[in-house]
């Protein structure tokens, strides 16, 4: 299974973009990337996810380097409810469904 | 919202006490998940189950049995509970089994405290 490993915190400031890394070093070429958000104590939202393309949505934007080992999760003009933990995970046939989410990172937007 | 419903939310217990919680879907989703989410830990996989009577263990499932008689109920139980199984506890389904598809719904948590 790849691991990932993410920052345990970072800021943002209001209206900025929020960048979130991940590097994912060794995943396997048909795992995908997912991202996921907790708010508060509320249950973890799916956010988006890739394999080796770069991926938009309505809530962000995922953008995955050439090699596969790093993922940026760029949340482009962050507000104060994008402050969350944010969870990067691998996932694919060895993972099968099962979501390992790990202890992800906390971004706090700042006003 | 895949319509995912915990009970109870909130539950005080004794060691040594039996605790089930109960996981309600209504989205006929196949694949049904615990986790329990500590300080310092994050969200840790319990158990899941694929499909009616079919379980399996996840990272950190000593202390634990699951069931599933019907598609839309999941319990976990603690057959004994313990003060380090004091949690918070997360249900979740997920939509499709692809491997593109992996948009996990989750409940609102059920938090338990065992003294």
């Amino acid at each position: 299974d790849a691991k990932t490993t993410q920052p345990t915190s970072m800021d943002c400031a209001e209206g900025r973009a929020a960048n979130l890394p991940c590097n994912h070093s060794t995943i396997s070429g048909n795992e995908y990337v997912y991202w996921y958000r907790q708010i508060h104590s509320q249950g973890p939202q799916y956010i988006i996810h890739g394999l080796k393309n770069n991926e938009t949505n309505e809530m962000a934007s995922l953008i995955i380097t050439e090699d596969r080992k790093s993922s940026t999760l760029i949340l482009p003009h962050a507000t104060l409810r994008d402050t969350a933990v944010y969870y990067c995970i691998v996932r694919g046939p060895n993972t099968g469904n099962q979501f390992y989410f790990g202890t992800g990172t906390s971004l706090t937007v700042i006003p | 919202d895949a319509g995912i419903t915990q009970s109870p939310r909130h539950k005080v217990t004794e060691t040594g006490t039996p605790v089930t919680l109960r996981c309600h879907q209504t989205e006929n989703h196949r694949y049904m998940y615990w986790y329990r989410q500590d300080p310092g830990h994050g969200l840790r996989l319990i158990h899941y189950s694929y499909g009616v009577k079919d379980t399996d263990k996840g990272e950190v499932s000593d202390g634990y049995s699951v069931s599933r008689s019907k598609t839309e109920d999941f319990l976990l139980t603690l057959e004994s509970a313990t003060s380090s199984q004091t949690s918070v506890y997360f249900c979740a389904t997920l939509a499709g089994t692809g491997a593109n598809t992996g948009e996990l719904f989750f409940g609102e948590g059920s938090r338990l405290t065992v003294l």
